[in-house]
């Protein structure tokens, strides 16, 4: 298995420009979950999808972030407008069920000038 | 909101030497997960541990889970640079799976 999967693993833009961040998870995971990681402020979970349905959303910042699952091999996580304050690693993990495992891919650092 | 505090944030040994890595809390957490992540990557899960007082042990890596599982405990035996990243240690709260992590150790060993 491939593992999860994540693009791009680098980007650049400038403030006010809307970002995109993918995932692939791994076949047959029903859990997706994206995190944000900084140094001030560690490893946090943003939002998980169960079979694609947004289930906790609650660690989502603000109204600029959004995130998508349109079906059970793809997600996304918007920022629009960026800020310099959204720099960090985007990380995204897959789980079987809830409480197994999460594997996760390997990040997405994003730098908002 | 259950926080954990990893310590110490910083380690630097040499190589073959011992060290133990602290994550602690004030909750109690239903179980506990540590996790290694080596730069550029995501983190790779080493161990869960779930019962109070509860030792595992893979390879020369030995974790605890406190008897009040406020707490655990990473012990490295003879450090390799291979050893070397960030551990981040990652519990549960009752009737939840979702995770909350600490900020994490970075460990460098030194050859």
């Amino acid at each position: 298995d491939a593992g999860v999967i994540q693009s791009p693993r680098h980007e650049v833009t400038e403030m006010g420009q809307e970002v995109t961040l993918r995932c692939k998870p791994i076949s047959g995971h029903d859990y997706l979950f994206w995190y944000r990681q900084t140094m001030m402020r560690g490893l946090e979970l943003l939002i998980y999808f169960n079979n694609n349905v947004p289930i906790d959303d609650s660690g989502m910042p603000e109204d600029r972030f959004s995130a998508k699952m349109p079906n059970a091999s793809f997600s996304t996580l918007k920022i629009q407008p960026s800020e310099p304050r959204d720099s960090a690693v985007y990380f995204c993990a897959s789980s079987g069920l809830w409480g197994e495992t999460q594997y996760f891919g390997p990040g997405t650092r994003l730098l908002v000038l | 909101t259950q926080l954990l505090e990893q310590s110490p944030q910083f380690l630097s040994i040499q190589e073959g030497e011992n060290l133990t890595v602290y994550c602690n809390s004030s909750s109690v957490f239903s179980s506990l997960q540590w996790y290694r992540q080596e730069p550029g990557e995501g983190p790779v899960l080493l161990v869960t541990v779930v019962t109070g007082g509860e030792v595992k042990k893979l390879k020369r890596l030995t974790f605890q889970f406190g008897d009040a599982r406020k707490d655990s405990s990473l012990h490295i035996t003879a450090a390799q640079p291979g050893d070397t990243g960030l551990y981040l240690c990652a519990g549960t709260g009752a009737g939840s799976y979702q995770l909350t992590f600490g900020k994490g150790t970075k460990l460098s060993v030194i050859p």
